[in-house]
């Protein structure tokens, strides 16, 4: 199994621009989870889904991010517009297995810089 | 909501010697505690886990303890190798995972 994979590893945009990360979690699961983490705040979780169902968005910072699943093999976290400080790394995780919600995999995340 | 503290922030070892990282919580529902261990340019990686029905569980040189009824948990690495060096973040979990400030261990060659 691959792991958790994200892409890209690394985006650079300017201020205004729309901005779309990709994550493909561990195959099998039910659960995925999108986290934030900056110098600031530490690691943040935005929003998770469940069986491709959004279940807790209450970290997502405002309507600018917006998160999908449309299926239990991808996921997209898309910021429009992007400003300054969204700058962050953003990782998405998945348990390794159906009904392990508990233990999350993380990816090797995406360094967003927005200038 | 949840909310996790965790000391030190940072930790000099001389390798060979024993680090411990602490953490305390505040909901006492919160029944799963992982530790996580990042390293430069990685995402954070599950090292240990422990549920709340278990007091201390160990993993070769890793171990943690939890407390719960102080709502408090401990990461102890014993015999710290240079490839230690990293940062360890707590987390506590009831719905979802809150996580500590995370701790810059160095282990001193």
């Amino acid at each position: 199994d691959a792991g958790v994979i994200q892409s890209p590893r690394h985006e650079v945009t300017e201020m205004g621009q729309e901005v779309t990360l990709r994550c493909k979690p561990i195959s099998g699961h039910d659960y995925l989870f999108w986290y934030r983490q900056t110098m600031m705040r530490g690691l943040e979780l935005l929003i998770y889904f469940n069986n491709n169902v959004p279940i807790d968005d209450s970290g997502m910072p405002e309507d600018r991010f917006s998160a999908k699943m449309p299926n239990a093999s991808f996921s997209t976290l898309k910021i429009q517009p992007s400003e300054p400080r969204d700058s962050a790394v953003y990782f998405c995780a998945s348990p390794p297995k159906a009904g392990r919600a508990y233990e999350q995999y993380f990816g090797p995340g995406t360094r967003l810089t927005v200038t | 909501g949840e909310n996790v503290e965790q000391h030190p922030s940072t930790l000099s070892v001389q390798e060979g010697d024993s680090a411990v990282i602490k953490c305390t919580y505040s909901d006492s529902a919160s029944n799963y505690f992982p530790w996580y261990k990042q390293e430069l340019g990685k995402g954070p990686q599950l090292i240990i886990d422990i549920r709340s029905n278990v007091g201390e569980k160990k993993d070769q040189r890793i171990a943690v303890t939890l407390n719960k009824t102080a709502k408090h948990f401990s990461l102890h690495i014993t015999e710290t190798q240079p490839e230690d060096s990293a940062v360890y973040f707590c987390a506590a979990r009831r719905e979802k995972l809150t996580f500590g400030t995370g701790t810059r261990l160095t282990i001193i060659p």
